[in-house]
């Protein structure tokens, strides 16, 4: 199947900073990538819908300036959490739909944040 | 999307098949069910989908009732890697060049044992 990675694997950072994840699709061009969030012992929650070359759709709740998404070509997309701060800590996953494949996700293995 | 009612965990011996059901009692004739699973500290992954046909593919089956009010994921021999959160999701399925969310439920977490 199709892969979709992500950088880092885990970061850990102090709190005002700012963080920015990766994910690429690898071996195919995603038109479209979802990112999510997963707070320890719960389901995944959608945070946002970015399509290549226009800006990325908000969840209801989500702080569109706090986390920055930016899907520039059709196989990268990027997060950056803004000043993080503790309560930003959880796990964040991407994932990409290939354009060709009517309704299919890949999922990337996910990254780590932990503001200290 | 339909809403979807599962167990919050299910124990499996090893080598003997995992029956994971799912209710999706208000669930509407162009939606069709998903199947994907976490692992721990990984994204999920896709296992099957079917709209009202019993599905297999290498990983699993998928038996869905007449009715289409419930589905029952199968796993034919668990193994221990198998253990990992099992969702159940129902949602319409997307065309091509559109893109459809999926929303995840609490799923089943399947613990496989010796």
């Amino acid at each position: 199947g199709a892969v979709v990675s992500q950088h880092p694997s885990w970061v850990i950072c102090k709190s005002g900073t700012s963080v920015k994840i990766e994910c690429r699709s690898l071996d195919f061009q995603a038109t479209t990538m979802f990112w999510y969030r997963q707070f320890p012992k719960q389901s995944l929650m959608l945070m946002a819908t970015s399509n290549e070359g226009s800006k990325a759709t908000y969840e209801q709740g989500v702080e569109k300036d706090k986390f920055l998404i930016n899907h520039a070509s059709l196989t990268l997309s990027t997060l950056t959490v803004t000043s993080a701060h503790p309560e930003d800590s959880s796990f964040y996953i991407c994932s990409a739909r290939d354009g060709r494949i009517p309704d299919t996700q890949y999922f990337g293995p996910g990254t780590r944040l932990t503001v200290l | 999307d339909a809403k979807t009612t599962q167990p919050p965990s299910m124990d499996c011996a090893e080598g003997r098949a995992a029956n994971l059901p799912c209710n999706h009692s208000t669930i509407s004739g162009n939606e069709y069910v998903y199947w994907y699973r976490q692992i721990h500290s990984q994204g999920p992954q896709y296992i099957i989908h079917g709209l009202k046909n019993n599905e297999t593919n290498e990983m699993a089956s998928l038996i869905i009732t007449e009715d289409r009010k419930s589905s029952t994921l199968i796993l034919p021999h668990a193994t221990l890697r198998d253990t990992a959160v099992y969702y159940c999701i129902v949602r319409v399925r997307g065309r091509a060049g559109t893109a459809s969310k999926l929303t995840f439920g609490t799923g089943t977490r399947l613990q496989v044992t010796l």
